[in-house]
């Protein structure tokens, strides 16, 4: 069994363009959530999708924009690039919510904006 | 709009010791999870409280949750070198998260 995946690792983006993460979620997994998480802080909830559904989303601009697949991997899109986009984004999964063991997160794409 | 805060923000420990860390929620929930995270690592999930009352333990850390008061504590016993980390909680199915604890155990 695999974990939750994301892609790439590291990005590095000059201000005004945009950018597509990846996060392939863990097997059996219908639930994916995104988080921006900038150094010293607590995870930021950006939006959730349930089955292939947009199921809940936080305070970000529309310009931050994403997808879930059929197979439930999901994309976050970042368009029109901020120097404050510059963070960690978090990708976590789960079945049924998480109610039995949380979610699974992946180990994150450093975002770096010039 | 929903509000987590954690306090301690930072707490150094002796080893050994034992101490609580608090988060307060501001508006009804369903659940409570509780998620450790290593310098330049991941999330990594501790624990998933439900409902009032529930108490769920894993080794040294403690977890306990009042609906109610809109609290949740994690306690640490006798702590360990290997238990410095930041610590999160965060409520809601969509996981709205609290600032961390950062966590520093010293011999």
């Amino acid at each position: 069994e695999t974990g939750v995946t994301q892609s790439p690792t590291h990005l590095i983006k000059t201000r005004g363009q945009q950018v597509t993460l990846r996060c392939s979620s863990q097997s059996g997994h219908n639930t994916v959530s995104w988080y921006q998480q900038a150094l010293g802080q607590g995870p930021q909830f950006i939006f959730q999708y349930y089955r292939e559904e947009e199921n809940g989303r936080g305070n970000f601009p529309p310009r931050f924009s994403g997808l879930q697949f059929p197979n439930y991997s999901s994309e976050l899109n970042v368009n029109a690039l901020e120097l404050d986009d510059s963070a960690l984004y978090l990708c976590a999964s789960s079945l049924g919510g998480g109610v039995n063991y949380g979610y699974t997160f992946g180990s994150g794409t450093r975002l770096t904006v010039v | 709009e929903l509000k987590v805060e954690q306090n301690p923000l930072f707490l150094s420990m002796q080893e050994g010791k034992n101490y609580t860390i608090y988060c307060n929620y501001s508006t009804t929930s369903d659940r409570l999870y509780w998620y450790r995270q290593d310098p330049g690592k991941s999330l990594e999930s501790l624990f998933v409280l439900l409902s009032n009352g529930a108490v769920k333990q894993e080794g040294r850390l403690m977890a306990s949750l009042d609906t109610k008061a809109r609290l949740s504590t994690l306690h640490i016993t006798a702590a360990v070198h290997d238990l410095s980390a930041t610590y999160f909680c965060a409520v809601n199915n969509d996981m709205r998260f609290g600032a961390g604890t950062r966590l520093t155990v010293k011999p």
